[in-house]
C-alpha cells in the first residue's frame, strides 16, 4: 500500500527558533501538497512542489524526488504558525487529482 | 480568490437521522472531493466526483453517498447516521490554482 509519513508527530519550539517538518512518501508522485490546519478545522494550502525548492514569506518547501522526501521549513518561528502541518500527494498512477495524506505534525510555538 | 463554502460548521444528528453535507465552489472546478478526517489517521477519502452526475469512490465509501447535480454543488448524504460517523468532515475542489487545491472550512459532525 502507497504510504505518506510525517515527522515529527508533535514539536514544541520557542519564538525565534527555526523548525523542521519532514515528509516521505513510497512510491512515485507527481506533486507534493504541503497544508496548514489552523484550530476550528479549515485547511489552507501552503505550497505545492513537484521539483527543486519554493519560498513564502518565512515558509520554505524543499523536495528531493530521487530520496521521496520533502521538508518544510519555518524561519523565525511565531506563536502564531502553531497550526497542524499536513503533508500530501498525489501518486503518478491517479488519473483523479486525489490525494493521500499524511497524519500531520502539530506544531506549537511558545513565546 | 477561489472559494469553497461548507454550509455548516457544526451539526449534531441522531442516530438514524439521514444528513445532507454541502459543499459549493465558484471556480467552475471539475473536481471536487469529500474527505473525513480522525485523530491519529488523517484524512481520508470518501468519495469524489470529475463532472456532473460522475462520481467515483474512494477509500471509505461504506455508509454514505454523493450527489453532484450541478457543477458547483457537492453534496455528501449519510443515508442513517450512526455514531462512527463522528467526525470532521472537509470538502475540497481541484482546478488550475498554483496551490491545485482549495478546501472548504469543515463540518464537525456529531452524531448522538
Amino acid at each position: 500500500k502507497n504510504e505518506v509519513e510525517q515527522s515529527p508527530q508533535n514539536l514544541t519550539a520557542q519564538e525565534g527558533e527555526f523548525i523542521t517538518i519532514n515528509c516521505s512518501y513510497s512510491v512515485g508522485i507527481s506533486a507534493l501538497h504541503w497544508l496548514q490546519q489552523h484550530p476550528g478545522g479549515g485547511i489552507v494550502s501552503l505550497f505545492m512542489l513537484s521539483s527543486g525548492k519554493k519560498k513564502h514569506g518565512r515558509l520554505i518547501a524543499t523536495i528531493n524526488i530521487q530520496e521521496k522526501h520533502s521538508s518544510l521549513h519555518i524561519t523565525a518561528s511565531h506563536p502564531r504558525d502553531s497550526a497542524v502541518y499536513i503533508c500530501a500527494v498525489r501518486w503518478t498512477t491517479d488519473s483523479w487529482g486525489k490525494l493521500q495524506f499524511g497524519a500531520g505534525t502539530q506544531v506549537v510555538v511558545t513565546p | 480568490d477561489v472559494k469553497v463554502t461548507q454550509s455548516s460548521r457544526y451539526l449534531v444528528k441522531r442516530t438514524g437521522e439521514k444528513v445532507f453535507l454541502e459543499c459549493v465552489q465558484d471556480m467552475d472546478h471539475e473536481n471536487m472531493f469529500w474527505y473525513r478526517q480522525d485523530p491519529g489517521l488523517g484524512l481520508r477519502l470518501i468519495y469524489f466526483s470529475y463532472d456532473v452526475k460522475m462520481k467515483e469512490k474512494g477509500d471509505i465509501p461504506e455508509g454514505y453517498s454523493v450527489s453532484r447535480e450541478k457543477k458547483e454543488r457537492f453534496s455528501l448524504i449519510l443515508e442513517s447516521a450512526s455514531t462512527n460517523q463522528t467526525s470532521m468532515y472537509l470538502c475540497a475542489s481541484r482546478g488550475q490554482t498554483i496551490y491545485g487545491y482549495t478546501f472548504g472550512s469543515g463540518t464537525r459532525l456529531t452524531v448522538v
